[in-house]
């Protein structure tokens, strides 16, 4: 069975500060992975996602993750985090086949972005 | 567009009580998956649906929980008797292919339901 492992469970940063959050992932075949985020009193939405070809992938609001196949891990960074990255960040993964499938989500990691 | 949307958005049941939650998916979508989000936790997978078949139940985690698409685009996610230990948010997604490619479809998801059993 697939699961996903997500090392911080919260994370507080000053403003400025660079952020690296960790993902990795347990799963045999081939995976797509995904992180999305969910800001405080709102929906999940996709920040990023890797399919193939290129394993750092950029996102929004300046996010990027880099997949590394021999690590089975797909962590988050941002160079700089501002006080509106404050939100709660999940890592997922799903087979890739031939047909449609559920995400596994990792447990998610609270971000703080304090002045 | 509009995107997905869930009603009511937040529920409280006595102990024991049915309820029935609702999902719009964005229009034209094939795929729809429901979750269940435990507080702490990240989404965990209930069912899909593809059209009106339900396709995978294997998350439901009991013969309490019930889903249904009947006609391919709105779906109600039913608990009979429900339980202390249903309470969570319950997040319906939906993306929009079925095959071939499908595994490459990005999963939009609603704001859920927040569902509090007393």
């Amino acid at each position: 069975a697939q699961s996903v492992s997500q090392h911080n469970h919260h994370v507080i940063l000053s403003e400025a500060a660079s952020l690296e959050l960790g993902c990795n992932y347990s799963y045999g075949g081939t995976v797509n992975l995904f992180w999305y985020v969910q800001y405080p009193g709102q929906h999940l939405q996709l920040l990023l996602k890797y399919f193939s070809g290129d394993p750092l992938v950029k996102g929004i609001k300046g996010f990027e993750a880099e997949f590394i196949k021999s690590k089975f891990s797909f962590n988050l960074r941002k160079p700089s985090v501002q006080w509106s990255d404050t939100a709660e960040y999940f890592c997922a993964v799903k087979s890739r086949n031939s047909g449609n499938t559920p995400l596994v989500f990792g447990k998610g990691t609270r971000l703080s972005v304090i002045a | 567009g509009a995107g997905v949307s869930q009603s009511p958005r937040y529920k409280v049941a006595k102990r024991g009580q049915d309820v029935a939650l609702r999902c719009d998916p964005i229009s034209g979508h094939v795929s729809l998956f429901w979750y269940q989000q435990a507080l702490g936790q990240g989404p965990e997978f209930l069912t899909y649906f593809q059209n009106e078949a339900q396709l995978d139940k294997s998350g439901l985690p009991s013969d309490r929980f019930f889903a249904e698409r009947p006609e391919g685009s709105v779906s109600t996610l039913k608990i009979q008797r429900t339980q202390q230990e249903d309470s969570a948010v319950y997040l319906c997604a939906s993306s929009p292919r079925t095959s071939g490619r499908a595994s490459t479809d990005t999963q939009y998801f609603g704001p859920g339901t927040r569902l509090t059993v007393l």
